[in-house]
């Protein structure tokens, strides 16, 4: 079954600085893949789905992630952190064809230093 | 639009006894996923209803049930609890099914067993 994996519980980054946030996907086909972010005492929102159109995906809030199948990796990034950034971010893939739901990553937390 | 709604927000039960949760969906949305969110195992699915129908079902035991009713609205149900059932409840809910991945998560139940 294909599953995610989340390099990191735990990034720190300065405002300003690059945000990267790591997912690996185990997946003989090409997966459908997703970023959602927790923000504190809240559910979860989508932030960016890749579903095979194009290997750059656009989120909200200056998030993108790139698929690069050579690497089974769908990295989350944002040029510039800002305070509001800090959340838990969660990789996500929907494992196989069918009614089958999706399957989360452990979820990577982030803190912004001012 | 309102999003998704679950109640109660925060409950505290003891070993042993039943908790009912429950869950509104975005209006127009048939599909309402559960997922049970704890710090060490994450988030893990346990059901899916479409449409009043029980599609998919996690890996949990027979004490977790719900149910999806005419108008949408879900209800999930734990019976003999457990200390190990304490965790935040999630409810995310989809217009044409969790298999797009595609899913809009209410702020959870959080349920603390004693």
């Amino acid at each position: 079954a294909q599953s995610v994996t989340q390099l990191g519980s735990h990034v720190s980054v300065s405002e300003g600085a690059l945000v990267l946030l790591r997912c690996n996907y185990s997946s003989s086909v090409p997966p459908y893949l997703f970023w959602y972010v927790q923000y504190p005492n809240q559910g979860l929102q989508l932030l960016l789905k890749y579903t095979s159109a194009a290997t750059l995906v656009k989120g909200i809030n200056g998030f993108e992630a790139e698929f690069k199948k050579s690497e089974t990796s769908f990295h989350l990034t944002k040029p510039s952190a800002h305070m509001s950034d800090a959340a838990e971010y969660f990789c996500a893939v929907i494992p196989g064809p069918g009614n089958t739901p999706l399957v989360f990553g452990k979820g990577t937390r982030l803190s912004v230093i001012a | 639009k309102a999003g998704v709604t679950q109640t109660p927000r925060y409950l505290i039960k003891t070993r042993g006894q039943q908790v009912t949760l429950s869950c509104s969906p975005i209006s127009g949305h048939r599909s309402v996923s559960w997922y049970q969110q704890t710090p060490g195992q994450g988030l893990q699915f346990l059901f899916e209803y479409f449409s009043e129908t029980q599609r998919n079902k996690g890996n949990f035991p027979g004490r977790f049930s719900g149910r999806q009713f005419s108008n949408s609205r879900s209800e999930m149900n734990v019976s003999t609890l457990e200390l190990g059932d304490s965790a935040l409840y999630l409810c995310a809910s989809s217009l044409t099914g969790a298999n797009t991945g595609e899913l809009f998560f209410g702020e959870g139940s959080r349920l603390t067993v004693l």
